[in-house]
């Protein structure tokens, strides 16, 4: 069983057109929720860290918010730049001490001008 | 750019050949890991290091894979008789102990075994 699971495995939007990705995990003991966005061929830009449910964090058009079972991407008025693939990744404490992250597969983007 | 450094960007060998990666992290960045991404997949954990002691490896990390941060700053990831099943995106990330848990990464190396 997938601990993380992304969704929509891909996402076409026309730009100002606001929606929302989600990231559900079954791990217990959460130590941190991340969020990387993808560019082709490059490796994954930081975006957020989140520690605890209720948390949220903002940058840009970009809101990321996090409950006991899940996380949200929400991006508003997104442009044709904001075209990536967005990744989750969790780490847990029934890792043991490990400082693992575990990804989900990943949202691929598509904003259309 | 002060980021996290990799080279070579993109490697291509004849299957059974032993191939090298550098990882140069973020400067004062005592924590380094060292993940493999293949295509539509996330990055899948491989190994990390905390200064020069490698603390944890994944069952992924085959005999045929080795890496070393000898003096706690740059690290190798070597992949000796390379396999078709070993083309992939290499990645390497750094954090800061104290500073969280977030990890940066760099760009990543491209290995096409052919």
């Amino acid at each position: 069983e997938d601990q993380v699971t992304q969704s929509p495995e891909a996402l076409r939007l026309q730009e100002g057109e606001s929606s929302s990705l989600n990231c559900s995990y079954t791990v217990s003991g959460l130590r941190g929720l991340f969020w990387y966005r993808q560019d082709p061929g490059k490796g994954p830009e930081f975006l957020f860290t989140l520690y605890s449910a209720g948390e949220e964090k903002e940058k840009e058009r970009l809101k990321a918010t996090l409950t006991k079972k899940e996380s949200f991407l929400h991006i508003t008025a997104p442009k044709p730049e904001d075209s990536a693939t967005y990744l989750c990744a969790v780490q847990a404490i029934e890792y043991g001490g490990s400082e693992k992250l575990v990804f989900g597969k990943g949202t691929k983007l598509t904003v259309n001008p | 750019d002060t980021g996290v450094s990799q080279d070579p960007r993109h490697k291509i060998t004849k299957r059974g050949q032993n191939v090298t990666f550098r990882c140069d992290p973020i400067s004062e960045h005592n924590r380094l890991y060292w993940y493999r991404q293949t295509l539509g997949q996330g990055p899948e954990f491989l190994t990390y290091f905390q200064n020069e002691a490698q603390l944890e490896k994944s069952r992924l990390l085959s005999d045929r894979f080795s890496a070393e941060r000898p003096k706690g700053s740059f690290s190798t990831l070597e992949i000796q008789r390379t396999e078709q099943g070993d083309s992939a995106m290499y990645l390497c990330a750094s954090g800061i102990r104290g500073g969280g848990n977030t990890i940066y990464f760099g760009e990543g190396s491209w290995l096409t075994v052919v």
